[in-house]
Formats: structure tokens, C-alpha cells, sequence
């Protein structure tokens, strides 16, 4: 099993619907990310957190919010998607303590909003 | 502001090297590169610190000069399983908790 899962890996859905994509890691470690890729543009931070009750906006954080239920898990929520919110999404984990800066990233979760 | 990669594609034989460039425009504290394959998760490659440090990964390597604020992966002898698009992640100081600002990206095709 990988250690950081995405699910669902891919998702077609319409405007206005409140759309989940969740991450849970195998890892152990403290430090999660969301991150949103697009064409083009690289990866570009939408929220991240740092344990359960530590939660910070990232660089585009507007028309998302997330959820951190366990330090394994790591939901982000669209509550009224929009066209410009397809895009690749991405969950990374970093480490615990004397942390090396090294990131493990999920497989991914394509979202189409039509 | 996004760390500037170049090139933003190269095509190279089985064998030749390449060099892959990220230049900011502000100060930087580290330089983290990945690579990601088609369809794939972003891998990580190496992290270079303030300093100069050159870091080694088999027959990747990487340099961090940052008076000029940039950083040069070097492929040597690229292999096929070279191919993907490498990305470089950019820290301007050594608490911002990783938060990193990434490049766009350079497409590396390894053509038998």
C-alpha cells in the first residue's frame, strides 16, 4: 500500500457542488499539505497543517477549506466548485521532529468541474 | 514571486548530459528539487542550504549559488528512467515551515 493515499483519484462533478478530497498517511508524520498543480504553473500551496489543531492558509487558500480529523488525515473541501478549480490536487506529508525538508507526495486527485 | 526554470523543455539522447536551471528573484535560504513522471507523484531528488552546499543523488547532482540566487541540477549520462519533468522549490527563509514556492517546471525527453 503507498503511504500516502489519495481518494477519489479522479472526480467529474458541476458547479456549485461541494466536493472532499481526502488524504491519509501511513508515515507517522506530523506535517501535511495540499497542494493544487495546473499546466504550466507548477504546485502551488493551498493550506497545510502542522498537527491536529494547527492549520494554516497557503498561497491560494480562497474557495478551499480543509480538515485535519487525525494526525493520518488530511481533508480538503470545495464548498461551491467552480470551472477554475479543475486541476490536479495533490496531499504531501513531511517529516517528524529534526525534520530533513524531504516531502512525500500522494498519487494525486484529478478533479474535472464542469 | 515563482522561481524562474530553464530550459522549459529539452529533448536529449541516451548518454548526453543537461543542465536544468531555477533563478529567483529573491533571496533563498534552500533549493529542493523533485521529479515527477507522467501520471505520477512528484519524487524527491535532493536539498541544497544556504551555503553552497553541493549535493550528490547517484548521477544527479545539484549546485546552490546563492549570491545569484539560483540553482543548477546537472544530469550526467542520462538514462531513459531520467525522463519526466523536474520541479524546483524555493525557501527565502529557514522559518517558513517549508513552505515552498515552486517552478514551473523543464520537460526532460530521453530518446534512445
Amino acid at each position: 500500500d503507498a503511504d500516502v493515499t489519495q481518494t477519489p483519484r479522479n472526480r467529474i462533478t458541476k458547479t456549485g457542488k461541494r466536493i472532499m478530497l481526502e488524504c491519509s498517511q501511513t508515515k507517522g508524520h506530523d506535517r501535511m499539505y495540499w497542494y493544487r498543480q495546473d499546466p504550466g504553473l507548477g504546485l502551488r500551496l493551498i493550506y497545510y497543517s502542522f498537527d491536529v489543531k494547527d492549520i494554516n492558509k497557503g498561497e491560494i487558500s480562497d474557495g478551499y477549506s480543509v480538515s485535519r480529523q487525525a494526525q493520518a488525515k488530511f481533508s480538503l473541501s470545495l464548498e461551491s466548485a467552480i470551472p477554475n478549480q479543475t486541476a490536479l490536487y495533490f496531499c504531501a506529508t513531511g517529516g517528524t521532529g529534526s525534520y530533513t525538508g524531504e516531502l512525500f507526495f500522494g498519487e494525486g486527485s484529478r478533479l474535472t468541474v464542469l | 514571486q515563482q522561481p524562474v526554470q530553464s530550459p522549459q523543455a529539452v529533448i536529449l539522447r541516451e548518454g548526453e548530459d543537461a543542465v536544468i536551471n531555477c533563478s529567483s528573484s529573491k533571496a533563498l535560504y534552500s533549493v529542493h528539487w523533485y521529479r515527477q513522471k507522467h501520471g505520477e507523484a512528484p519524487v524527491f531528488l535532493m536539498i541544497l542550504l544556504k551555503g553552497g552546499e553541493q549535493k550528490g543523488h547517484e548521477k544527479i547532482s545539484a549546485s546552490f549559488n546563492e549570491k545569484k540566487q539560483q540553482s543548477s541540477l546537472y544530469l550526467t549520462a542520462s538514462q531513459l528512467s531520467y525522463s519526466g519533468t523536474y520541479f524546483c522549490g524555493t525557501e527565502s527563509c529557514p522559518d517558513s515551515n517549508y513552505q515552498l514556492i515552486w517552478g514551473a517546471g523543464t520537460k526532460l525527453i530521453i530518446k534512445p
